[in-house]
């Protein structure tokens, strides 16, 4: 079993839809969490950084962790077509560790 | 972004060649890394400095050597291409003096490498 694991998709929506975006993995001892959006022909950027379980909002966009289940989920709200781009998750063990774990991406594809 | 740079932004060479790749950064932090991205194998680390005198190797390391110049610059070695070397190569910041921060990572554009 990969220590993370991500649907690659490619996921298409239309505008305004709800997307959901998942990572599955298989170390307990992962406690930070993050999402990165990487448009095509660029380099990764944050988007959302969460510590442990629970829910962090910002904007349209929301992280869920459920450290019991290994599964964290990015939601976005009114999805735009400027969100078309690949989502990579990302963990690692503790906020001073130099090792960041990232699934292989979920690109997201939101028609006008 | 432009506070991690990345030259050259595209390179076609030949197998067998030696290839430099550079990476500078204005953000001031402390440790760099080198990733490679390929399709089907996601991000996988080559390299990673904790600071100039202290580099350490990542998971596929092999045909790649590494040099922290200065806080700031951070290069890449092919020292003989070899086609399956192909991919698209990402250097990235982090800031561990900044706590909670150390997970973050800032990357810079890449740079296509394309080795025949």
């Amino acid at each position: 079993q990969k220590e993370v694991e991500q649907d690659p998709g490619p996921l298409s929506v239309p505008e305004g839809a709800i997307v959901s975006l998942n990572c599955t993995y298989s170390n307990s001892a992962f406690q930070y969490f993050m999402w990165y959006r990487q448009y095509s022909r660029k380099g990764p950027e944050l988007l959302m950084y969460t510590y442990s379980s629970g829910n962090k909002e910002d904007g349209r966009f929301t992280a869920q962790v459920d450290k019991s289940s290994k599964y964290i989920s990015l939601f976005i709200r009114d999805s735009q077509p400027s969100d078309s781009a690949t989502y990579l998750c990302a963990m690692s063990e503790n906020s001073g560790y130099s090792t960041l774990t990232f699934g292989k991406g979920t690109m997201l594809l939101v028609s006008p | 972004d432009a506070d991690v740079t990345q030259t050259p932004r595209n390179r076609i060479t030949k197998t067998g060649k030696r290839i430099m790749l550079e990476c500078s950064q204005t953000k001031g932090h402390d440790r760099m890394y080198w990733y490679r991205q390929d399709p089907g194998l996601g991000l996988r680390l080559i390299y990673y400095s904790f600071d100039v005198k202290d580099i350490n190797k990542g998971e596929i390391s092999d045909g790649y050597s590494v040099s922290r110049q200065a806080q700031a610059k951070f290069s890449l070695s092919l020292e003989s291409a070899i086609p399956n070397q192909t991919a698209l190569y990402f250097c990235a910041t982090s800031d561990h003096r900044t706590s909670g921060t150390s997970g973050y990572r800032y990357f810079g554009p890449g740079t296509r490498l394309t080795v025949l």
